[in-house]
């Protein structure tokens, strides 16, 4: 099993429409989450992070976060062209490393 | 955030060289890293890069391989040693800033071996 991952995609939705990218994780001491989103020939840039169960919102973005599940996924509402790329789900884990799924690519179309 | 350059951006080398490559960050951090990632797949990573002490490798990397300088706290080098075509890649450096682990990544180096 890995330690993370994603769902494997890749993921196409409509413009305006609602993306949902998941990522489940291996490590229950884990105890912070980011999403990363990665255009095609560039390098991560992180667009939300959390650390405790519930949702975060910001704009557009919302990360959601269940522990006991082991689940945290992110939402993209009012999908837009722009979105389009590989989101990439990362856990920190006790031992204060990263560790990355193999990412989802999302097509949103116009 | 912090501002991350890497150099070089890109570089095409034979087998059997080496290359530097240097991460450089506008402000000073404690932990810096160093990734792997081959086309179409995730981010490995290869080491952390410790001020003033060896770096930490990740299993299935080596410091003959992959040597890594990190003189001070803004600055640091990874080494490809010894270059074969599997090598092909591009590697990052991040940092990691103190508050809440966020990671922040340079531009990248494109490695390509012939």
């Amino acid at each position: 099993q890995k330690e993370v991952e994603q769902n494997s995609g890749p993921l196409s939705v409509p413009e305006g429409a609602i993306a949902s990218l998941n990522c489940t994780y291996s490590d229950r001491g884990s105890q912070s989450f980011f999403w990363y989103r990665q255009y095609s020939g560039k390098s991560p840039e992180l667009i939300m992070s959390i650390y405790s169960n519930g949702d975060k919102e910001d704009g557009r973005f919302t990360a959601q976060l269940n522990k006991a599940s082991q689940y945290v996924s992110l939402l993209i509402r009012d999908s837009q062209p722009s979105d389009s790329a590989t989101y990439l789900c990362a856990v920190n884990t006790n031992a204060g490393k990263s560790t990355f799924g193999d990412g989802t690519t999302l097509t949103v179309k116009p | 955030s912090a501002v991350i350059s890497q150099k070089p951006s890109r570089d095409i080398c034979q087998r059997g060289t080496s290359l530097t490559i240097q991460c450089q960050v506008d402000s000073q951090v404690t932990m810096m890293f160093w990734y792997r990632q081959q086309p179409g797949q995730s981010l490995t990573l290869i080491a952390t890069a410790n001020q003033g002490s060896e770096a930490t490798y990740e299993s299935g990397f080596v410091i003959d391989k992959f040597p890594i300088s990190r003189p001070n706290l803004t600055f640091s080098t990874l080494t490809v040693s010894n270059m074969s075509p599997e090598d092909s890649s591009i590697y990052l450096c991040s940092v990691e800033l103190v508050r809440f682990d966020e990671q922040f990544f340079g531009p990248g180096t494109r490695l390509t071996v012939l």
